[in-house]
């Protein structure tokens, strides 16, 4: 079935660190792809998103390529600050009615 | 414009009760899907409605059923609640039909604890 592989976490930078956060995925055809973020205590929020091949999402210095050949959809920031310290998840949908979601990726920035 | 609330905050039950869910989508809002999350896990999809009609359902047992009204607020009804069900519940709405490019707009969640 449908599916989203996340690295897993923890993951401790040093601000102005550099980040990737690998997500890949299991799907037959082409799906829309997201980057959720969760903040503590508070609910998901999207972060970016890409809805075919080859499409990069961006958003606060996060980014995005949809990758069809590794099906792949790998988050990268160049310099992290202590503010991105939450929890991101990668995720996947076809029709808009049923999302999948990964098991989610713990960012602690330190200072 | 206010966003997707949910209440209560927190619930504690016993095995074998039932226990009802809201959710208060933003105005204008068609579409409302619920996600279980389990401590350490992703969200996990129960099922979707869309003008007070289910939209799509995941893999969860007819014990998970809810209801969307006019005004936009939606519930979810669990029966014969088991100790797996200790979850965050997550709801979340959508403008219009929903569809794969829409953003869902999650509420903080309901965290559900059963003893």
């Amino acid at each position: 079935g449908d599916s989203v592989t996340q690295m897993e976490g923890p993951v401790t930078l040093s601000e102005e660190a550099f980040l990737t956060i690998n997500c890949t995925y299991t799907a037959t055809g082409y799906p829309s792809l997201f980057w959720y973020v969760q903040y503590p205590g508070e609910g998901l929020q999207l972060l970016l998103k890409a809805t075919k091949a080859d499409d990069k999402g961006s958003n606060k210095g996060f980014e995005a390529t949809y990758r069809k050949e590794t099906t792949s959809f790998h988050l990268e920031k160049g310099s992290v600050q202590v503010s991105d310290s939450a929890v991101y998840f990668c995720a996947l949908t076809f029709t808009g009615n049923q999302f999948y979601f990964g098991t989610g990726t713990s960012l602690t920035v330190i200072p | 414009e206010t966003g997707v609330t949910q209440s209560p905050t927190h619930l504690i039950k016993t095995r074998g009760q039932q226990v009802t869910l809201r959710c208060s989508s933003q105005s204008g809002h068609n579409t409302v899907s619920w996600y279980q999350q389990a401590l350490g896990q992703g969200p996990q999809f129960i099922f979707q409605y869309y003008r007070e009609e289910e939209n799509g359902r995941g893999n969860f047992p007819p014990r998970f059923s809810g209801l969307q009204f006019p005004n936009y607020s939606s519930e979810l009804n669990v029966n014969a609640l088991e100790l797996d069900d200790s979850a965050l519940y997550l709801c979340a709405s959508t403008p219009g039909a929903g569809g794969p490019a829409n953003e869902q707009f999650f509420g903080p969640g309901t965290r559900l604890t059963v003893l």
